[in-house]
């Protein structure tokens, strides 16, 4: 299957801070691109999609202001957690697709504000 | 609303054994439906995915049965081994629009030796 990457694989920052979370299809040029949270032993959440070169479309509930979303080109977006406050801590995961249907998923990205 | 369920949240299978895992809709838009099998602290792997002009999609040990009258579909795991504890999570897809993922609420896998 194809690839996508995540970096960093993990990430600790101070409250009040911001961090970026960089998602690349290695393989592919993906069309489309999305954001998921996932809480311990849960599913996965998802907070925007993003198509190169448009804004992202966020889901209900989820802050645009403070998850800004970047799909600069068909093999990287990027996420900006401003401003982390403890409750930011998750596992964010990005997923890649491209013309067909398969949806690929990067390894995530472990965040932890303190 | 939960557009996918998913059935048993957790399964524990003795090795060789089947694991059988299930999932429900209620929206007859959706058009492809894929499994995906997570590993602790990793991201969603693609296993195999099927679309509703077939019935069973079949790769290796693994098989989605799918009926589209029921609008139900389920994921088969032949001669289990403990290297498939996992948690899996079925998921469906609209024909139109951004195509994201409705995921299902995972089913936590366990095989014994």
């Amino acid at each position: 299957g194809a690839v996508v990457s995540q970096h960093p694989s993990w990430v600790i920052c101070k409250s009040g801070t911001s961090v970026k979370i960089e998602c690349r299809s290695l393989d592919f040029q993906a069309t489309t691109m999305f954001w998921y949270r996932q809480f311990p032993k849960q599913s996965l959440m998802l907070m925007a999609t993003s198509n190169e070169g448009s804004k992202a479309t966020y889901e209900q509930g989820v802050e645009k202001d403070k998850f800004l979303i970047n799909h600069a080109s068909l093999t990287l977006s990027t996420l900006t957690v401003t401003s982390a406050h403890p409750e930011d801590s998750s596992f964010y995961i990005c997923s890649a697709k491209g013309w067909l249907d398969e949806q690929y998923f990067g390894p995530g990205t472990r965040l932890t504000v303190t | 609303q939960q557009q996918v369920k998913q059935s048993p949240q957790s399964l524990i299978v003795q090795k060789g054994g089947i694991s059988i895992i299930n999932c429900a809709y209620e929206n007859t838009a959706f058009d492809y439906f894929p499994w995906y099998q997570q590993f602790p602290g990793k991201g969603p792997a693609l296993l195999i995915a099927i679309r509703p002009d077939v019935s069973e999609k079949k790769e290796g040990r693994f098989t989605i049965s799918f009926n589209k009258s029921a609008k139900q579909f389920s994921l088969h795991i032949m001669d289990s081994q403990p290297g498939d504890s996992a948690t899996y999570f079925c998921a469906a897809s609209l024909k139109t629009g951004a195509n994201n993922l409705f995921f299902g609420t995972g089913t936590r896998l366990t095989v014994i030796p």
